[in-house]
């Protein structure tokens, strides 16, 4: 069974700092890997979707890499800005539909 | 195009009451999905639709019928709710493009309480 873990749970940086967040997974036979913002008490927003055989993808500010022998992702968010503050969450698909989740890491970016 | 729709936004339930989440999508998405999203926990898998008129099981079935009414719309039913049906419900879709396999698009989300 597939099992996504988000590290941290909570991070907090001032703003213009570059971070990463980190994702890690049991099966690394993957479909794909996505990675979600959250707004509290919104729906999921896609961000970036990486496919089994990429290495990374990159969408202005933001870049995701992918790791499939080590199980892992990273989502690297360069001059953090307030409006980033959100919840981060990664997402895992071993096939074309079963899809699973991390718990997220709720970033905050202070003024 | 408003993408993925659901209602309603917020619902109560006393134990033991039936209910039925709607969900509709307009981008033409073959499969369709539900998920609830716990405190701390990640999103997890009720059911989903490949395609028009199949439904599988996925993670966390257990309490739960759905309906995949057409293309368009996809509805999750508590029959008898509990009070460990207390959650958010994320309805979603997706096309199996081959840039983009199984990128899903999420709607809002339903706000359900069972006392």
């Amino acid at each position: 069974k597939q099992e996504v873990t988000q590290i941290p749970a909570a991070l907090s940086v001032p703003e213009g700092e570059n971070l990463v967040l980190n994702c890690s997974f049991t099966d690394s036979a993957i479909y794909n890997l996505q990675w979600f913002r959250q707004d509290p008490g919104k729906g999921l927003t896609s961000l970036l979707l990486i496919q089994s055989s990429q290495r990374e993808q990159t969408s202005g500010r933001l870049n995701a890499s992918l790791d499939k022998s080590s199980g892992r992702s990273t989502l690297y968010i360069a001059a953090s800005q307030p409006g980033d503050s959100a919840t981060y969450l990664c997402a895992v698909s071993n096939n074309n539909n079963d899809m699973r989740f991390g718990a997220g890491t709720r970033l905050t970016v202070k003024p | 195009n408003a993408g993925v729709t659901q209602t309603p936004k917020f619902q109560v339930l006393k134990t033991g009451q039936s209910m039925t989440l709607q969900c509709a999508q307009d981008m033409n998405h073959n499969s369709m999905y539900w998920y609830r999203q716990d405190p701390g926990m990640g999103l997890r898998l009720i059911y989903y639709s490949a395609s028009e008129g199949t439904t599988d099981k996925g993670e966390v079935p257990n309490g739960y019928n759905v309906s995949r009414l057409n293309k368009r719309e996809f509805s999750l039913r508590l029959e008898s709710a509990a009070p460990s049906q207390t959650s958010v419900y994320f309805c979603a879709s997706s096309v199996s493009r081959w840039d983009r396999p199984n990128e899903q698009y999420f709607g809002p989300g339903t706000r359900l309480t069972v006392t």
